[in-house]
């Protein structure tokens, strides 16, 4: 079992760049959550979802999209980024909203 | 938001002794979970205890959960320096099916 991987590790980008970070996960898991992290400000929810083709807002979901077009993979885009997206991106995954959720190893993410 | 909050912000203690982390939150939860964080790592479930429990056990950590106070403690016991790390609370919400809050956790460092 891989549990939750991430992709890429590491990007830099220049501002109004686009791209896409690519989460799986090979646990079966229906809940699966996209999440930033600052100093200083914990973990943030972007988006999550709560099933294939589901896909729901979290607490900073501005300047962000995604998709969950299969089961095992969830992915999260920057449209145009900006400077302020400059950060440690974190996907998760979980069996229910409750459970305990299973975090991969992280995207640092820095926009010029 | 039901944000938990972790107390203190930062700790530094000796090997050997105990390290004792608190989360309040504000609205009333099914459980609170713990977390912990390595450097650079994604983080990591540590427990996980139901609002009808007062205390949990695994291993070294201790875990308290005070409803009427809206509360719970972490205590680490004979800490070690692979002990160093950030620590965070999980909330989730009594109704409703919204994912878990996490706080902006404790930084723990363990001198050897």
């Amino acid at each position: 079992n891989a549990g939750v991987t991430q992709t890429p590790k590491f990007r830099v980008l220049k501002t109004g760049q686009s791209m896409t970070l690519l989460c799986a996960q090979d646990m079966n898991h229906e809940y699966m959550y996209w999440y930033r992290q600052d100093p200083g400000m914990g973990l943030r929810l972007i988006h999550y979802s709560v099933g294939e083709g589901t896909t729901a807002k979290g607490e900073v979901p501005d300047g962000y999209n995604v998709s969950r077009l299969k089961k095992q993979n969830f992915l999260l885009g920057l449209e145009s980024a900006a400077p302020s997206q400059t950060s440690v991106y974190f996907c998760a995954s979980s069996t229910g909203a409750y459970n305990e959720q299973f975090f991969g190893p992280g995207t640092r993410l820095t926009v010029l | 938001s039901q944000q938990g909050e972790e107390d203190p912000q930062a700790l530094s203690i000796q090997e050997g002794e105990n390290a004792t982390m608190n989360c309040s939150y504000k609205t009333s939860i099914n459980n609170l979970q713990w977390y912990r964080q390595n450097s650079g790592r994604g983080l990591v479930h540590l427990i996980l205890i139901r609002s009808n429990e007062r205390e949990k056990h695994s291993g070294r950590l201790r875990v308290t959960l005070d409803t009427s106070k809206k509360s719970s403690s972490l205590l680490i016991t004979a800490s070690r320096a692979a002990d160093t790390a950030s620590y965070f609370c999980a909330t989730d919400a009594l109704s409703g099916n919204t994912p878990l809050v996490f706080g902006k956790g404790t930084r723990l460092s363990v001198i050897a």
